[in-house]
């Protein structure tokens, strides 16, 4: 069976630092594009960025590039979503999803299976 | 970048009435949208994909129909479950995916 577990909630302050995970499961998890999605509260989906996990290569939507960082460790079927500092506006919840298909040039845009997704609160 | 505009913002039905929702694209996106479901608590789950495929396990009472810019998500005769968030999501131009804003389907 195929699943994303994510890592558990997190409580942090401005200006710290913070990686969560997302760890595959019954599936070729090197050969499937990662997806992170962000949904502040009462908001909808933001789509954040997606990883290639076999070679690490990531990918950003113009709205998060160089204020997270996404990476993926493929020896243990394992992506990450990182923030150096984090600000009150990124408390929100934090979805990993799988895209559809396997192989880097899959082509494919839509995403499958999602986590069940890690609250992040920042608050002083 | 294109835009996905969802109408309406939200919809109050009674179980077994028929639920229709739309979203357009400002700009063709040809057949490549599909649609979420968000129960509340729950993380998102795909109904259709290319417009118009049910994923695997979706019940026949959602389909889903259109092309270029215009695309609608039917729900036959809505059951309990059915009351949520829905979402559309296109791929215009890889790897930069966006979502429309949704639609809320709740109770009348």
């Amino acid at each position: 069976e195929v699943q994303l577990v994510q890592s558990g909630a997190e409580v942090k302050k401005p200006g710290e630092s913070l990686k969560i995970s997302c760890k595959g499961f019954g599936y070729s998890f090197s050969t499937s594009w990662i997806a992170w999605v962000r949904q502040m509260p009462g908001k909808g989906l933001e789509y954040m960025g997606i990883v290639y996990p076999d070679d690490s290569d990531a990918k950003y939507s113009p709205s998060f590039e160089g204020h997270v960082s996404i990476s993926a460790d493929r020896s243990i079927s394992t992506a990450y979503l990182q923030w150096n500092s984090l600000k009150a506006s990124d408390t929100a919840m934090y979805y990993c999803a799988r895209l559809v298909g396997s192989g880097k040039r899959t082509g494919r845009y839509f995403f499958d299976y999602w986590g069940q997704g890690t609250l992040i609160t920042v608050s002083s | 970048e294109i835009v996905l505009t969802q109408s309406p913002a939200t919809l109050s039905l009674s179980p077994g009435e028929r639920a229709t929702l739309s979203c357009r694209a400002s700009e063709s996106v040809s057949s490549q949208l599909a649609w979420y479901q968000q129960r509340p608590g729950q993380a998102p789950r795909l109904l259709i994909y290319d417009a118009s495929n049910r994923a695997t396990g979706i019940p026949a009472r959602f389909s889903g129909s259109g092309s270029g810019t215009d695309f609608t998500l039917t729900i036959s005769s809505l059951e309990s479950e059915d009351f949520a968030v829905y979402y559309c999501q296109q791929r215009k131009n890889w790897p930069i995916f966006t979502f429309g804003p949704g639609t809320k389907v709740d109770i009348k």
